[in-house]
């Protein structure tokens, strides 16, 4: 199992393009997430997705915006990327059965915007 | 807007030495649980807490949720080198999906 798998590791982008962060798990996870986090600061939710067809938003989802594929699939869209977006992402997957409540995060996503 | 406030926030202590990290709220969660993050990667899960007053022990680690479950410590008991590390606590409100990150103590144990 490869677990959660983010593309790409790096990006740099300049302001006013345009890109989509892409997340995968394997797991059979339900439910899906999509965080940032800045330097000296914990992760803040962006969007979410509790199940497959459903999204919904997070803290702080302005400027984003997010599709579920399928079961497997949760992307990010920053549409008209700003320097404020330059953070590092991370996808996570949610596991819950009975007292058990796991998140799973992938590796990151490093995004910085000029 | 739900907030959790840990601290200290930074933490540099020798090895062998014990350590407790704090995670305070002015809101109830139904959990809440604790992660370890290395730089470079994302948070691994350390312990998740359900229950106000819970115990919960890994090892050297201690994790106690606060009666009113608005808080949670995490005490380490001869803190070793491996243990270097953002720590972060999260929170999840009865009835979302959503969770709450504070804002991490980065701790480094020095041999």
């Amino acid at each position: 199992n490869a677990g959660v798998t983010q593309t790409p590791k790096f990006q740099v982008l300049k302001t006013g393009q345009s890109m989509t962060l892409q997340c995968a798990q394997d797991m059979n996870h339900n439910s899906m997430y999509w965080y940032r986090q800045d330097p000296g600061m914990g992760l803040r939710l962006i969007y979410y997705s509790a199940s497959e067809g459903t999204t919904d938003k997070g803290e702080v989802p302005n400027g984003y915006n997010v599709s579920r594929l399928n079961k497997r699939e949760f992307s990010l869209r920053l549409e008209s990327a700003a320097p404020s977006q330059t953070s590092v992402y991370f996808c996570a997957s949610r596991f819950t059965s009975g007292s058990t409540d796991t998140q799973y995060f992938g590796p990151g996503t490093r995004l910085t915007v000029l | 807007t739900q907030l959790l406030e840990q601290s200290p926030q930074f933490l540099s202590i020798q090895e062998g030495e014990n350590l407790t990290v704090y995670c305070n709220s002015s809101s109830v969660f139904s959990s809440l649980q604790w992660y370890r993050q290395e730089p470079g990667e994302g948070p691994v899960l350390l312990v998740t807490v359900v229950t106000g007053g819970e115990v919960k022990k890994l090892k050297r680690l201690t994790f106690q949720f606060g009666d009113a479950r608005k808080d949670s410590s995490l005490h380490i008991t001869a803190a070793q080198p491996g243990d270097t590390g953002l720590y972060l606590c999260a929170g999840r409100a009865s009835g979302t999906y959503k969770y709450i990150f504070g804002t991490g103590t980065r701790l480094k144990v020095l041999a």
